[in-house]
């Protein structure tokens, strides 16, 4: 299986921050890594699809990059609505695996 | 209005069966695979199982596979997973979620289903 690395676990930032989430996985999975954002007590969102394409609706803060085994998720301009946990997905290989989240806090 | 709506979770005791459904709407369901994906307490997610949009492909997880059925009825818009020989380790709360044929990426997610297995 392919085992999804996310870092760090929590950060902690100040609304305006451009920040940056790792996700690493344990083998390539070429672009077919896709991020997510589930706020408390709701469902996830797609929020990056294919690494680093854009989704009807999610803010243009929100970007991604990579490819491979390393990947990022940027947020440029943190706001407090963004007080979330991120999860990375690959769709690369059976079975689809999530990374661990990082859970974004604001200061 | 892509809507997904899971029902049938509730307390089961260790052994037992339980069936749960996802009504969809909004869109033509027929022409999309779905999922289901689990979350336990506190947790992070965990594919479950995955069915094409006319049944042809279907997949699990090895946590679940020979316990857990997925399945659709396409003409009532409706998902299920038959899950049988519960653990407590099953106990989650249950998404249905929309796949894009041939991308496997999740879209839209319901609101999910608690399923909790204890005596």
């Amino acid at each position: 299986d392919v085992v999804l690395t996310q870092s760090p676990a929590t950060l902690s930032v100040t609304p305006g921050e451009r920040i940056s989430l790792s996700c690493r996985a344990s083998e390539s999975v070429d672009t077919y890594l896709h991020w997510y954002q589930q706020k408390p007590n709701e469902s996830p969102r797609l929020l990056i699809k294919y690494a680093s394409q854009s989704i009807s609706g999610i803010p243009s803060r929100f970007s991604g990059s990579g490819s491979g085994t390393d990947f990022t998720l940027s947020i440029n301009g943190v706001e407090l609505e963004d007080l979330s946990i991120y999860y990375c997905q690959q769709g690369n290989s059976l079975p689809f695996t999530f990374g661990s989240g990082t859970k974004l806090e604001i200061k | 209005e892509v809507q997904l709506v899971e029902s049938g979770g509730g307390l089961v005791q260790p052994g037992r069966s339980l069936k749960l459904s996802c009504l969809a709407s909004g869109f033509t369901f027929s022409n999309y695979g779905m999922n289901w994906i689990r979350q336990a307490p506190g947790k992070g997610l965990e594919w479950v199982a995955s069915i094409s949009s006319s049944s042809s492909y279907i997949y699990y997880a090895d946590t679940v596979k020979g316990r857990f059925t997925i399945s659709r009825d396409n003409a009532k818009n409706t998902l299920y997973l038959q899950m049988t020989s519960l653990r407590s380790e099953d106990t989650a709360l249950y998404y249905c979620a929309r796949q894009r044929s041939n991308n496997y990426y999740f879209d839209y997610w319901g609101q999910g289903v608690m399923v909790t297995v204890s005596s």
